[in-house]
């Protein structure tokens, strides 16, 4: 059974970089023509789209945060990671990832996990 | 990028039927998934594709669209339904969410 679970600093500086890692469990991140992706959801808010890769690197990311944001992955280990420059409190969310399916039609987000809080405070 | 609309909240009688809705241009080109996320949980897929239901996912859970409208309906409403409810869909710019629908079962 596929499992993700996120990791990294519940705390982080303001101005400074938030890095999350995400490791996968149950499938092999190289083996399927799945994309990896990063949501995002702010308190009492709703979900924010951050941006996802496939395994060999080619990567896609959310306007509005392309400029701060950087995916990468790692096949050897089965992970992926996010980070994020210049963090401010509106950058305060539980972060997500997931495994993400697209194609000319479609898109979807299955399975997630279980996600990791993040809070932007000096 | 373009945006989903969904109505902040909704609520359903035990048993009833519900519709839930999400409205956007970009639903004119692209099939809409949804997700139930219940309190402190990770989101959950319920419906992906034309109409498409994960494994475990109950079958009084359906999707449809017609022009730029998305709806999920549940029939026979559940107690462990109460939940948050989120649209998704592809967009030219990448990835889009609605702002969510808070549904009751009374």
């Amino acid at each position: 059974q596929l499992q993700l679970q996120e990791s990294g600093p519940g705390l982080v500086r303001p101005s400074e970089t938030l890095s999350l890692t995400c490791t996968v469990s149950g499938d092999s991140i190289s083996a399927s023509s799945f994309y990896w992706a990063w949501i995002r959801q702010p308190p009492g808010g709703g979900l924010e789209w951050i941006g996802s890769i496939y395994y060999s690197g080619r990567s896609d990311y959310s306007p509005s945060l392309k400029s701060r944001v950087t995916i990468s992955v790692d096949t050897f280990t089965n992970q992926f990671s996010l980070t994020l420059n210049n963090v401010t409190a509106a950058d305060t969310a539980v972060y997500y990832c997931a495994r993400r399916e697209w194609s000319g039609l479609y898109n979807w987000f299955d399975p997630w996990g279980q996600g990791t809080q993040v809070t932007v405070s000096s | 990028s373009s945006e989903l609309i969904q109505d902040p909240a909704v609520s359903v009688a035990l048993g009833q039927t519900v519709r839930i809705t999400c409205q956007g241009d970009s639903l004119r080109s692209y099939y809409v998934s949804w997700y139930q996320q219940k309190p402190g949980q990770a989101p959950l897929l319920v419906i992906y594709g034309k109409n498409n239901r994960p494994s475990g996912i109950p079958d009084r859970f359906s999707g449809s669209s017609s022009g730029n409208t998305g709806s999920l309906t549940i029939s026979g409403a559940q107690a462990e339904d109460e939940a948050d409810y989120y649209c998704n869909s592809r967009d030219s710019s990448g990835v889009i969410f609605g702002g969510g629908t808070k549904l009751t079962v009374l």
